[in-house]
């Protein structure tokens, strides 16, 4: 089936530092991309979502990256810090339906 | 506003018994619901997922079942638990093609 995968497992960046974790996806038909962040043993939380129609999109110190040419999403996180640290994953819906399928995360670490 | 309520929070099950959690949403009407679960460090496995009262979708073949007695409530089950079936398990809700809305999840341990 379709899946979504990341490049890292892990990522480790200095505090103030910009973060970029990368997604690539493979379902050319997904039309609706979005980021959560999850923090140990919580269920995740919405960071910024972007559909197919646009190529960037930008929140509070985040921005998301759409590049449908190679199949490729990232996650910028500007002046990362230690509140930071956390699994992120990338999630696509599974062609046309409601349904979101999940990339197997990235640990960003944040360290002083 | 909308809230999600999930239950219980950690249970520690021997293999062969029952289980059952629940997930209950607030403040909306007909939410599409969903079972996902996670492994110890890694991504979210969807396992169910419902878009009406007593309509289930299955999506892996495996030793859980899921039902929908009422528009907001939505209860994960099995009659006999293995080990394979300890992880977290996050219920969500959404209206339509868009953002999940995540429970504070259920950590299981199968022993």
């Amino acid at each position: 089936g379709e899946s979504v995968g990341l490049h890292l497992p892990t990522l480790s960046v200095q505090e103030g530092d910009n973060s970029i974790i990368n997604c690539a996806y493979s379902n050319s038909a997904s039309d609706y991309f979005i980021w959560y962040k999850q923090e140990s043993g919580k269920g995740p939380q919405f960071i910024i979502d972007i559909r197919s129609n646009m190529d960037k999109r930008q929140g509070q110190r985040v921005t998301v990256l759409l590049n449908k040419t190679v199949k490729h999403l990232s996650l910028q996180i500007a002046a990362t810090q230690p509140g930071d640290s956390a699994v992120y994953f990338c999630a696509e819906n599974e062609g046309n339906t409601d349904k979101l399928i999940f990339g197997t995360g990235t640990r960003l670490q944040v360290f002083p | 506003s909308q809230t999600i309520h999930q239950w219980p929070a950690t249970l520690v099950q021997p293999v062969g018994s029952p289980l059952s959690l629940e997930c209950t949403v607030e403040g909306t009407s007909n939410p599409n619901l969903y079972w996902y679960r996670q492994a110890a460090g890694r991504g979210l496995q969807l396992l169910f997922y419902s878009v009406g009262i007593g309509q289930i979708s299955s999506e892996v073949p495996q030793n859980l079942s899921a039902s929908r007695p009422q528009d907001r409530q939505f209860i994960l089950s099995s009659k006999k638990l293995l080990l394979s079936d300890s992880g977290f398990y996050l219920c969500a809700w959404s209206v339509g093609a868009g953002e999940l809305f995540f429970g504070e999840g259920s950590r299981l341990t199968v022993l």
